[in-house]
């Protein structure tokens, strides 16, 4: 277990519609990352929040969109679904400062657009 | 930014054999490398990590290899077993900038 909880585990939901996936990351990490990983797809990296705020953002489409709150949980929302968005949503958190830089995991959110 | 080539995308070796997985970066400001280990239906996680400032870490069967001149990194697994079988992802990360990058990942199949 890495500490890190996502929810929904999965989703499935229509084309155009809109969801939310939600992360709590590890007691103490700071920062908050979210990957989309599909079919036989390595780790996409789409944006990073580090104590509230956006640090660094990767092929994040317009359509989706994420924020952290103050008790660091993060929300990633994804609207006016596609078909290509059926997706496995990973997040993870790091303990900024460390020296490793290590990433810790949820086990992700299965997010099939039918 | 930081791109991360892995290879390969597949390997399939025989129980008790060795197992080799490439990658190669592009940002010299990278400084921390990490392997993860994804087992069907969980996230990844990290396996063994080295940085910039090692050329070599081992851990039991699996060590990793750094060679920063031709920014290339490997991961070598010894005496494979059938629960290595997994999908293996390399990254590259510049600890003061934030994202990790990472390869489109290595699938191993272990044959008992």
């Amino acid at each position: 277990d890495s500490g890190v909880t996502q929810t929904p585990k999965h989703l499935i939901t229509a084309t155009g519609q809109r969801v939310t996936l939600r992360c709590s990351p590890r007691s103490g990490d700071l920062s908050v990352y979210w990957y989309q990983q599909s079919l036989d797809q390595g780790l996409q990296f789409l944006i990073q929040y580090y104590n509230g705020e956006e640090r660094a953002k990767g092929n994040i489409l317009e359509r989706f969109s994420a924020q952290q709150f103050p008790d660091l949980h993060s929300e990633l929302n994804l609207s006016s679904l596609e078909l290509g968005d059926s997706a496995l949503y990973f997040c993870a958190s790091s303990v900024e400062g460390s020296n490793t830089g290590e990433l810790f995991f949820g086990e992700g959110s299965r997010l099939t657009v039918l | 930014g930081e791109n991360v080539e892995q290879h390969p995308s597949t390997l399939s070796v025989q129980e008790g054999d060795s197992a080799v997985i490439k990658c190669t970066y592009s940002d010299s400001a990278s400084n921390y490398f990490p392997w993860y280990k994804q087992e069907l239906g969980k996230g990844p996680q990290l396996i063994i990590d080295i940085r910039s400032n090692v050329g070599e870490k081992k851990d039991q069967r699996i060590a990793v290899t750094l060679n920063k001149t031709a920014k290339h990194f490997s991961l070598h697994i010894t005496e494979t077993q059938p629960e290595d079988s997994a999908v293996y992802f390399c990254a590259g990360r510049d600890t003061n900038a934030g994202k990790s990058t990472f390869g489109d990942g290595t699938t191993l199949t272990v044959k008992p």
